[in-house]
């Protein structure tokens, strides 16, 4: 068990551009979410998988993001046209069903944005 | 939704003081509640949890109550340590048909020696 890794650990882009960050889970994890997180705050659910399948996104979350698990294993977050406002940590944690929704975090991706 | 509420911090005690952090929530149907704890410089882990009303998660000296009546799950312990100086997060687990977790805006501790 090597826990759940994210790359990159810190993007610095300019505003407009679209980033992409990945996360790899806890190998036989089926569950996997995407969370924002600011300064003072706790996580700010963004969407969740099970499997391949992407079964719930926040009402929040803007049609610039946009996340992906092709095979059910690692997973991808993309931003496009990114804007300031988008600068926070972004964290990755998994979790393995039915185990009372325990999640494993990752280090998270600290995005700034010029 | 659901949603929790936190004490605000940061809290600031001497090694060895009592803590208490107080979490309240509003939630849909039964959750899971969970505290997590999130070093400096480090992700969220689990610091412990309950699963069903009067369990009593415990984990490192830190204990939690579930209690439905009043809607709480206080995290405790009886002698902090300086190596206990985090920032404390509350959670509820998806509950009422939702996949979604819910987190308090976290709490601060500071132990000083």
């Amino acid at each position: 068990d090597t826990g759940v890794s994210q790359d990159p650990r810190h993007k610095i882009t300019k505003r407009g551009q679209n980033v992409t960050f990945r996360c790899d889970p806890i190998s036989e994890h089926n569950r996997l979410y995407w969370y924002r997180q600011t300064l003072g705050q706790g996580p700010e659910f963004l969407t969740y998988f099970q499997n391949e399948a992407q079964l719930e996104k926040s009402r929040l979350l803007s049609d610039r993001f946009s996340a992906e698990r092709p095979k059910g294993s690692f997973s991808t977050l993309e931003i496009q046209r990114t804007e300031q406002g988008d600068s926070a940590m972004y964290l990755c944690a998994s979790s393995l069903t039915p185990a009372a929704d325990t999640q494993y975090f990752g280090p998270g991706t600290r995005l700034t944005v010029l | 939704g659901n949603s929790v509420t936190q004490m605000e911090g940061p809290v600031t005690l001497s090694e060895e003081a009592f803590l208490t952090i107080n979490c309240t929530y509003t939630a849909t149907g039964y959750p899971s509640l969970f505290w997590y704890v999130q070093y400096p410089g480090e992700g969220l882990q689990l610091l412990l949890k309950a699963t069903k009303a009067d369990d009593k998660g415990s984990n490192k000296g830190f204990e939690a109550t579930y209690r439905k009546e009043t809607t709480s799950f206080h995290l405790e312990k009886g002698s902090v340590q300086v190596s206990d100086s985090a920032v404390y997060f509350c959670a509820l687990g998806p509950s009422g048909g939702s996949y979604i977790p819910t987190f308090g805006r976290g709490t601060s501790l500071i132990v000083h020696p």
